[in-house]
């Protein structure tokens, strides 16, 4: 299957503090989406991005498909941004996830 | 609109036991996938259903199997339950358009603890 890195695994970050999480992918996708899993175990959706930029609020996502990588940018970072994000690929019928970066935003 | 739901939340089994989880995808959506996450594999993709039928499966024994019903609701169920099957079991829905992978939606989780 796909391999998917992402980096770094851990973050900690002062509020207020921006950040940049990159995913990498080991072969050529044509979707690609961000998730934020809460403390409650929830998956929830930030982006779905196959190529090109993407900004929702605080955060922002850019995906090179041709280089194999996407960047998560979360600026502004408050507490409730805590938790563990994860880039997903798909392969023929199901997603591969990556390892996760936790996250921290200390106040 | 709901968004896709999972029941029961939480659960404790014994090992040797068997256990069934429910999944409700969002309304119009056809597809079902289930995943397992524990904190040694991460999140692992095992098995997709559309249209009461199983398109794909994941890397796991046939201890772990599913169906799915023509309302599109789901259920898996593990047999003969093992410590390391203690994990947290992510259901998630996705229109069919037969295009691929469309976006998937997470429910919130049955977390499964068996002792």
């Amino acid at each position: 299957g796909i391999q998917v890195e992402q980096s770094p695994p851990d973050l900690i970050l002062q509020e207020g503090a921006n950040s940049t999480l990159r995913c990498n992918f080991s072969d050529s996708v044509n979707n690609l989406q961000w998730f934020h899993q809460n403390p409650w175990g929830q998956l929830i959706n930030l982006f779905y991005i196959p190529s090109g930029t993407k900004q929702n609020g605080r955060l922002s996502a850019t995906t090179v498909a041709t280089e194999r990588y996407s960047l998560l940018y979360i600026s502004s970072s408050q507490t409730t941004d805590s938790g563990v994000y994860f880039c997903a690929v798909p392969g023929a019928n199901n997603l591969f996830f990556g390892t996760g970066t936790r996250l921290t935003v200390i106040p | 609109k709901a968004g896709v739901t999972q029941t029961p939340r939480y659960l404790i089994k014994t090992r040797g036991q068997q256990v069934t989880l429910s999944c409700s995808p969002i309304s119009g959506h056809r597809s079902v996938s289930w995943y397992q996450q524990t904190p040694g594999q991460g999140l692992q993709f095992l098995f997709e259903y559309f249209s009461e039928t199983q398109r794909n499966k994941g890397n796991f024994p046939g201890r772990f199997s599913g169906r799915q019903f023509s309302n599109s609701r789901s259920e898996m169920n593990v047999s003969t339950l093992e410590l390391g099957d203690s994990a947290l079991y992510l259901c998630a829905s996705s229109l069919f358009r037969g295009q691929g992978i469309e976006t998937q939606y997470f429910g919130p989780g049955t977390r499964l603890l068996v002792l």
